[in-house]
């Protein structure tokens, strides 16, 4: 079955750029989205088809896709940033979550 | 508006069949190019993507999970139910339902709160 890896854990600065990688196989051959999760609440879809963002999300946000990764950026990374991120592709018709990423903005 | 509300058994014993209703609102399932579906997360753990169903009824599941799992559309009442049958603790998890559609190549856009199903051992 395919898998999406992703770091367990990412550390950032306030105002400093974060990175959050997706790796899988031929990720890039495939369309990538990432979710942003707070504890206690449902997941936000924060970047849909590699590089757009919903209505709504802050430019901050961006994401990348090609080769074997994706990667979502945070850019000017705000405390509120501080979350879980999920990426999601889909491999034979099926969705696939990658383990998540812990953000966190210290 | 788009709202979605799940509900179901909070509690359920191992071996039983769990089913889930998501009722939802501001949106039909008979329109093109809509799906809707269903995703887990174990406590602590990450999120598992189970099934989707679109509005012309074709469906998707886990592969992992595909022997165990029904997903069902009643557009005329707005609700999508996901059956999980043989219920063991290791399916202790949120359960949400979320929308989908085709212009934003199946991305879930927006999800219900989530129902934590409990399968004690």
């Amino acid at each position: 079955s395919y898998e999406l890896t992703q770091p367990p854990s990412v550390s950032v600065s306030p105002g400093q750029t974060a990175s959050i990688t997706c790796s899988g196989d031929n990720l890039g051959g495939k369309y990538a989205c990432w979710y942003q999760q707070k504890p206690g609440q449902h997941p936000v879809l924060v970047i849909y088809q590699d590089t757009k963002r919903p209505s709504g999300i802050p430019e901050r946000f961006s994401g990348s896709n090609s080769g074997n990764t994706a990667t979502l950026t945070i850019s000017g990374t705000q405390a509120m940033d501080e979350a879980d991120y999920y990426c999601q592709t889909w491999d034979s018709s099926t969705g696939v979550f990658g383990g998540g990423t812990k953000l966190t903005v210290l | 508006q788009i709202t979605l509300k799940e509900s179901g058994p909070t509690l359920v014993k191992p071996t039983q069949t769990l089913t889930l209703t998501c009722t939802f609102s501001g949106f039909s399932l008979s329109t093109s190019a809509v799906a809707m579906g269903w995703v887990r997360q174990p406590p602590g753990k990450a999120l598992e993507w189970l099934a989707l169903i679109y509005w012309n009824d074709d469906k998707r599941y886990s592969p992992s999970l595909k022997s165990r799992l029904t997903i069902t559309k009643d557009a005329s009442k707005n609700q999508v139910v996901l059956t999980v049958t043989n219920m063991d603790p290791i399916d202790t998890a949120t359960y949400y339902c979320a929308h989908s559609m085709g212009s934003i190549s199946w991305s879930f856009d927006y999800w219900g709160q989530g129902t934590l199903v409990t399968v004690p051992s």
